[in-house]
Protein backbone atom coordinates (compact mmCIF):
# COMPACT_ATOMS: atom_id res chain seq x y z
CA UNK A 1 0.00 0.00 0.00
CA UNK A 2 1.16 3.40 -1.10
CA UNK A 3 2.08 5.59 2.17
CA UNK A 4 2.94 9.16 3.00
CA UNK A 5 5.09 10.07 5.74
CA UNK A 6 4.66 14.19 7.03
CA UNK A 7 6.67 15.56 10.08
CA UNK A 8 4.71 15.53 12.97
CA UNK A 9 4.63 19.18 14.15
CA UNK A 10 5.29 22.51 12.31
CA UNK A 11 5.15 25.52 13.91
CA UNK A 12 4.82 29.00 11.26
CA UNK A 13 4.51 33.07 12.52
CA UNK A 14 1.37 34.83 11.28
CA UNK A 15 1.17 35.94 8.32
CA UNK A 16 3.96 34.47 6.73
CA UNK A 17 3.96 31.40 4.08
CA UNK A 18 4.25 28.15 5.22
CA UNK A 19 5.61 25.12 3.64
CA UNK A 20 4.02 21.60 4.30
CA UNK A 21 6.44 18.53 3.34
CA UNK A 22 5.13 14.96 2.27
CA UNK A 23 7.29 12.14 1.37
CA UNK A 24 5.20 9.32 -0.58
CA UNK A 25 8.28 6.81 -2.19
CA UNK A 26 5.87 4.52 -3.34
CA UNK A 27 3.32 5.89 -5.40
CA UNK A 28 2.24 4.51 -8.42
CA UNK A 29 1.70 6.57 -11.54
CA UNK A 30 -2.48 6.42 -11.10
CA UNK A 31 -2.15 7.93 -7.46
CA UNK A 32 -3.56 10.92 -6.73
CA UNK A 33 -2.50 12.87 -4.19
CA UNK A 34 -4.85 14.92 -1.63
CA UNK A 35 -4.83 17.21 1.34
CA UNK A 36 -7.30 17.34 3.53
CA UNK A 37 -6.83 19.54 7.36
CA UNK A 38 -8.55 18.80 10.78
CA UNK A 39 -9.69 21.83 13.65
CA UNK A 40 -9.79 20.17 16.80
CA UNK A 41 -13.22 18.28 17.52
CA UNK A 42 -14.28 18.82 13.73
CA UNK A 43 -13.73 17.01 10.96
CA UNK A 44 -10.98 16.76 7.90
CA UNK A 45 -11.87 19.18 5.68
CA UNK A 46 -10.55 18.76 1.92
CA UNK A 47 -7.52 21.24 1.09
CA UNK A 48 -6.15 20.51 -2.12
CA UNK A 49 -5.19 17.55 -4.82
CA UNK A 50 -3.38 16.83 -7.74
CA UNK A 51 -1.79 14.26 -9.78
CA UNK A 52 1.47 15.65 -11.29
CA UNK A 53 0.89 19.37 -12.21
CA UNK A 54 1.34 21.99 -9.67
CA UNK A 55 -2.16 23.13 -8.38
CA UNK A 56 -3.68 26.73 -7.18
CA UNK A 57 -6.85 27.08 -5.09
CA UNK A 58 -8.34 29.67 -2.75
CA UNK A 59 -6.91 28.08 0.19
CA UNK A 60 -3.65 27.03 -0.91
CA UNK A 61 -1.03 25.81 -3.32
CA UNK A 62 0.31 22.32 -4.55
CA UNK A 63 3.91 21.33 -5.74
CA UNK A 64 4.68 18.12 -6.66
CA UNK A 65 7.87 17.07 -7.75
CA UNK A 66 8.91 15.65 -10.75
CA UNK A 67 9.47 12.49 -9.60
CA UNK A 68 6.18 12.62 -7.78
CA UNK A 69 7.71 11.03 -4.57
CA UNK A 70 7.29 14.28 -2.33
CA UNK A 71 4.85 17.04 -2.43
CA UNK A 72 4.40 19.76 -0.33
CA UNK A 73 1.85 21.81 0.65
CA UNK A 74 1.95 26.11 0.64
CA UNK A 75 0.26 28.15 2.86
CA UNK A 76 1.05 31.62 1.29
CA UNK A 77 -0.09 33.59 4.31
CA UNK A 78 -0.43 31.77 7.48
CA UNK A 79 -3.66 33.20 10.05
CA UNK A 80 -3.98 31.64 13.39
CA UNK A 81 -7.16 29.93 11.80
CA UNK A 82 -5.04 27.35 9.72
CA UNK A 83 -3.49 26.25 13.15
CA UNK A 84 -4.58 22.39 12.35
CA UNK A 85 -3.60 18.78 11.33
CA UNK A 86 -2.50 18.19 7.79
CA UNK A 87 -2.67 15.20 6.53
CA UNK A 88 -1.82 14.48 2.68
CA UNK A 89 -3.36 11.33 1.69
CA UNK A 90 -2.62 9.02 -1.40
CA UNK A 91 -5.66 8.38 -3.04
CA UNK A 92 -5.24 4.82 -5.22
CA UNK A 93 -6.88 1.92 -7.51
CA UNK A 94 -9.60 4.95 -8.12
CA UNK A 95 -12.06 3.68 -5.10
CA UNK A 96 -12.63 6.98 -2.58
CA UNK A 97 -13.05 3.75 -0.22
CA UNK A 98 -9.38 3.00 0.24
CA UNK A 99 -7.77 6.80 2.05
CA UNK A 100 -5.59 5.99 4.38
CA UNK A 101 -5.09 8.86 6.89
CA UNK A 102 -1.50 8.89 8.83
CA UNK A 103 -0.99 10.83 11.75
CA UNK A 104 0.04 14.16 10.04
CA UNK A 105 1.72 17.48 10.36
CA UNK A 106 0.19 19.69 13.62
CA UNK A 107 0.98 23.23 12.50
CA UNK A 108 0.84 26.07 15.23
CA UNK A 109 0.55 29.57 14.29
CA UNK A 110 2.21 32.26 16.32
CA UNK A 111 1.03 36.15 16.29
CA UNK B 1 -27.11 24.81 2.94
CA UNK B 2 -26.67 20.96 1.71
CA UNK B 3 -23.83 18.80 4.09
CA UNK B 4 -23.66 16.15 6.24
CA UNK B 5 -25.13 16.22 9.57
CA UNK B 6 -24.15 13.62 12.47
CA UNK B 7 -25.64 12.80 15.41
CA UNK B 8 -25.91 12.77 18.33
CA UNK B 9 -22.39 15.23 19.23
CA UNK B 10 -21.99 13.01 22.34
CA UNK B 11 -23.01 9.56 23.18
CA UNK B 12 -22.13 7.29 26.25
CA UNK B 13 -23.23 3.36 25.95
CA UNK B 14 -23.09 1.34 28.60
CA UNK B 15 -21.44 -2.37 28.47
CA UNK B 16 -22.87 -4.85 26.38
CA UNK B 17 -25.34 -2.06 24.74
CA UNK B 18 -25.75 -1.24 21.26
CA UNK B 19 -25.37 2.42 19.87
CA UNK B 20 -26.32 3.75 16.56
CA UNK B 21 -24.83 6.76 15.51
CA UNK B 22 -26.65 8.69 12.61
CA UNK B 23 -25.41 10.10 9.33
CA UNK B 24 -27.69 12.27 7.05
CA UNK B 25 -26.61 13.67 4.19
CA UNK B 26 -27.73 16.31 1.48
CA UNK B 27 -25.22 16.64 -1.36
CA UNK B 28 -26.53 14.10 -3.30
CA UNK B 29 -23.51 12.05 -3.01
CA UNK B 30 -23.59 8.07 -3.97
CA UNK B 31 -20.72 7.27 -1.36
CA UNK B 32 -20.89 7.66 2.15
CA UNK B 33 -18.15 6.64 4.73
CA UNK B 34 -17.11 6.17 8.39
CA UNK B 35 -13.98 6.53 10.07
CA UNK B 36 -12.94 5.95 13.90
CA UNK B 37 -10.35 8.28 15.26
CA UNK B 38 -8.40 8.05 18.73
CA UNK B 39 -6.66 10.80 19.80
CA UNK B 40 -3.46 11.99 18.31
CA UNK B 41 -4.21 9.12 15.45
CA UNK B 42 -5.41 9.35 11.78
CA UNK B 43 -8.79 7.94 10.78
CA UNK B 44 -9.46 4.65 10.13
CA UNK B 45 -12.23 3.12 7.48
CA UNK B 46 -15.00 1.12 9.56
CA UNK B 47 -17.43 0.71 6.09
CA UNK B 48 -17.57 2.11 2.99
CA UNK B 49 -21.21 2.46 0.62
CA UNK B 50 -20.47 3.24 -3.17
CA UNK B 51 -24.69 2.82 -3.82
CA UNK B 52 -27.95 1.95 -1.77
CA UNK B 53 -28.31 -1.71 -0.54
CA UNK B 54 -24.72 -2.36 -0.70
CA UNK B 55 -21.29 -1.64 1.26
CA UNK B 56 -17.80 -3.04 1.99
CA UNK B 57 -15.75 -3.51 4.87
CA UNK B 58 -12.99 -1.17 5.89
CA UNK B 59 -9.89 -1.82 7.54
CA UNK B 60 -11.78 -2.14 11.50
CA UNK B 61 -15.07 -3.46 10.47
CA UNK B 62 -15.31 -6.02 13.27
CA UNK B 63 -17.87 -5.17 16.25
CA UNK B 64 -20.08 -2.79 13.93
CA UNK B 65 -22.34 -2.93 11.52
CA UNK B 66 -24.45 -0.19 9.22
CA UNK B 67 -27.27 0.15 6.46
CA UNK B 68 -27.57 2.16 3.82
CA UNK B 69 -31.46 1.60 2.78
CA UNK B 70 -31.64 5.34 1.41
CA UNK B 71 -28.93 7.36 -0.64
CA UNK B 72 -29.00 10.12 2.30
CA UNK B 73 -28.59 7.84 5.29
CA UNK B 74 -25.83 6.04 6.36
CA UNK B 75 -26.28 4.86 9.98
CA UNK B 76 -23.64 3.31 12.06
CA UNK B 77 -24.20 0.50 14.99
CA UNK B 78 -21.45 -0.14 17.51
CA UNK B 79 -22.60 -3.41 18.94
CA UNK B 80 -21.43 -4.99 22.46
CA UNK B 81 -19.28 -6.87 19.97
CA UNK B 82 -16.63 -4.07 19.92
CA UNK B 83 -14.62 -4.60 23.51
CA UNK B 84 -12.79 -0.23 22.66
CA UNK B 85 -15.61 1.90 21.17
CA UNK B 86 -14.75 4.73 23.02
CA UNK B 87 -13.40 6.87 20.18
CA UNK B 88 -14.85 10.03 17.99
CA UNK B 89 -16.64 8.39 14.87
CA UNK B 90 -16.82 10.33 11.53
CA UNK B 91 -19.04 10.16 8.57
CA UNK B 92 -18.02 11.52 4.97
CA UNK B 93 -19.73 11.42 1.66
CA UNK B 94 -18.13 12.02 -1.76
CA UNK B 95 -19.29 11.87 -5.45
CA UNK B 96 -18.35 8.45 -7.07
CA UNK B 97 -15.81 10.32 -9.43
CA UNK B 98 -12.64 8.85 -8.86
CA UNK B 99 -11.03 11.39 -6.58
CA UNK B 100 -13.23 13.97 -5.47
CA UNK B 101 -13.11 14.88 -2.19
CA UNK B 102 -14.61 14.05 0.86
CA UNK B 103 -16.93 15.79 2.89
CA UNK B 104 -17.39 15.09 6.59
CA UNK B 105 -19.30 15.86 9.38
CA UNK B 106 -18.85 17.23 12.56
CA UNK B 107 -18.18 13.37 14.32
CA UNK B 108 -19.69 12.18 17.21
CA UNK B 109 -17.85 11.39 20.59
CA UNK B 110 -18.69 7.97 21.98
CA UNK B 111 -17.33 7.11 25.55
CA UNK B 112 -18.38 4.20 27.47
CA UNK B 113 -20.30 5.02 31.17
Amino acid sequence: DAKTTQPNSMESNEEEPVHLPCNHSTISGTDYIHWYRQLPSQGPEYVIHGLTSNVNNRMASLAIAEDRKSSTLILHRATLRDAAVYYCILIYGGSQGNLIFGKGTKLSVKP
Amino acid sequence: DGGITQSPKYLFRKEGQNVTLSCEQNLNHDAMYWYRQDPGQGLRLIYYSQIVNDFQKGDIAEGYSVSREKKESFPLTVTSAQKNPTAFYLCASSNLISNQPQHFGDGTRLSIL
